[in-house]
């Protein structure tokens, strides 16, 4: 059963530290999303990438973020510094960009993060 | 720009109601895709559905029931005899498809919370 995998599932961090989720897509999805939940802003999106290219990433605060997918099999969402703002369930999802399930995206358990 | 409104906040049911979870969209595309998404409690994001703007026909999935309509852009989610494991919170959500055609992000609802009462 393939599943989008994301690591680590917690992370507590103060203020200032630099943090990094990772993410590891479906086998063969060629399109990858970065999501945050907060309850104030529900689900937004944050970046995205086909073909290990940045396709958007307007979502995200550029100061502080950053994401990348440094292979096909990996992509990465980092924060430096951190902020208590910051804190939030950060969610992976990958898809197809063609064929019979283009557009659905799978999502990974999520990460939590809680900036101090 | 894409919008997605579910404007029930918190729906309450006893078991074995039925229960129908709204949800309006707005879009200037002509080609767009509709999803909608379960996150139990255990905070994963399960996928429920999608539908193509070019295919009104809806959709029954054992309890589950899907009513896509243009005309109001609304697609509506039913659970028939609602069951306790179904209290989660469900986001429907929109995707806009690019020039190429193919995929862009998801614009989700804020979400409709379902609580069913034993």
């Amino acid at each position: 059963d393939a599943r989008v995998t994301q690591t680590p599932r917690h992370k507590v961090t103060e203020m200032g530290q630099e943090v990094t989720m990772r993410c590891q897509p479906i086998l063969g999805h060629n399109t990858v999303f970065w999501y945050r939940q907060t309850m104030m802003q529900g689900l937004e999106l944050l970046a995205y990438f086909r073909n290990r290219a940045p396709l958007d990433d307007s979502g995200m605060p550029k100061d502080r973020f950053s994401a990348e997918m440094p292979d096909a099999t990996l992509a990465t969402l980092k924060i430096q510094p951190s902020e208590p703002r910051d804190s939030a369930v950060y969610f992976c999802a990958s898809g197809l960009a063609s064929g019979r399930r283009m557009n659905e995206q799978f999502f990974g358990p999520g990460t939590r993060l809680t900036v101090l | 720009a894409q919008k997605v409104t579910q404007a029930q906040t918190e729906i309450s049911v006893v078991e074995k109601e039925d229960v129908t979870l709204d949800c309006v969209y707005e879009t200037r595309d002509t080609t767009y895709y509709l999803f909608w998404y379960k996150q139990p409690p255990s905070g994963e994001l399960v996928f429920l559905i999608r539908r193509n703007s070019f295919d009104e026909q809806n959709e029954i999935s054992g309890r589950y029931s899907w009513n896509f309509q243009k005309s109001t852009s609304s697609f509506n989610f039913t659970i028939t005899a609602s069951q306790v494991v179904d209290s989660a919170v469900y986001f429907c959500a929109l995707s806009e498809a690019g020039s190429s055609g193919s995929a862009r992000q998801l614009t989700f609802g804020s979400g409709t919370q379902l609580t069913v009462l034993p």
